[in-house]
């Protein structure tokens, strides 16, 4: 599964779009971009994932990048229970045997009053 | 809620002893993984269980094992603990389509070795 870069923390106000995002420079072509978050020591929350066109549910935006080395995760208007450390996976949905995710050590986000 | 529970909730034990966690997985979904996560290693891959066959081994300890059962419900068994086994435990489980392989996660296990 190939490496991510993501900022250690980020502040955002409540309301405002809090933009989240993810360097993924060594990603092959049949890897997808996962998004999770953990909130204080509850389990992994499911957010989103794409391959390479721009995705949208109830819960956030995901923008990947035309050269798919980088993406944002957008969420449009950030509340208190957003608080939440967001962890960015890129792996292979299904290889057969190992299905495993890797976390790395994810983003804090800080929503604010 | 994520549709996958966990027992129990917390657990405190002494080093030494034998502990059992369990998990349901979300109605069918056939695959359950463990991970483990404690303050210096962050969240860790254990092991896979598809339809009761165990399918990859990440960082689990010998001491550590775990079993897929018929209806799909699975234990992950620790023993001889130390007190680095403090950790959240999380099990997930996934259904595989076409695309994805989305894997759910369960409140967790708080267990603390003293």
């Amino acid at each position: 599964d190939a490496k991510t870069t993501q900022p250690t923390s980020m502040d955002c106000a409540e309301g405002r779009a809090a933009n989240l995002p993810c360097n993924h420079s060594t990603i092959s072509g049949n890897e997808y971009v996962y998004w999770y978050r953990q909130i204080h020591s509850q389990g992994p929350q499911y957010i989103i994932h794409g391959l390479k066109n721009n995705e949208t549910n109830e819960m956030a935006s995901l923008i990947i990048t035309e050269d798919r080395k980088s993406s944002t995760l957008i969420l449009p208007h950030a509340t208190l229970r957003d608080t939440a450390v967001y962890y960015c996976i890129v792996r292979v949905p299904y290889t057969g045997t190992a299905s495993k995710l890797t976390f790395g050590t994810g983003t804090r986000l800080q929503v604010t009053l | 809620d994520s549709g996958v529970t966990q027992t129990p909730k917390h657990l405190i034990t002494a080093t030494g002893q034998r502990v059992t966690l369990r998990c349901s997985p979300r109605s069918g979904d056939l695959s359950v993984y463990w991970y483990q996560q404690s303050l210096d290693q962050g969240l860790q891959f254990l092991i896979q269980y598809y339809n009761g066959e165990e399918r990859a081994k990440g960082n689990i300890l010998e001491r550590f094992s775990a079993q897929q059962f018929p209806d799909l419900h699975s234990e992950l068994n620790l023993s001889s603990l130390e007190l680095g086994d403090s950790a959240l435990y999380f099990c997930a489980s996934s259904v595989r389509t076409a695309r994805t392989d989305t894997q759910y996660f369960g409140p967790g296990t708080r267990l603390t070795v003293l």
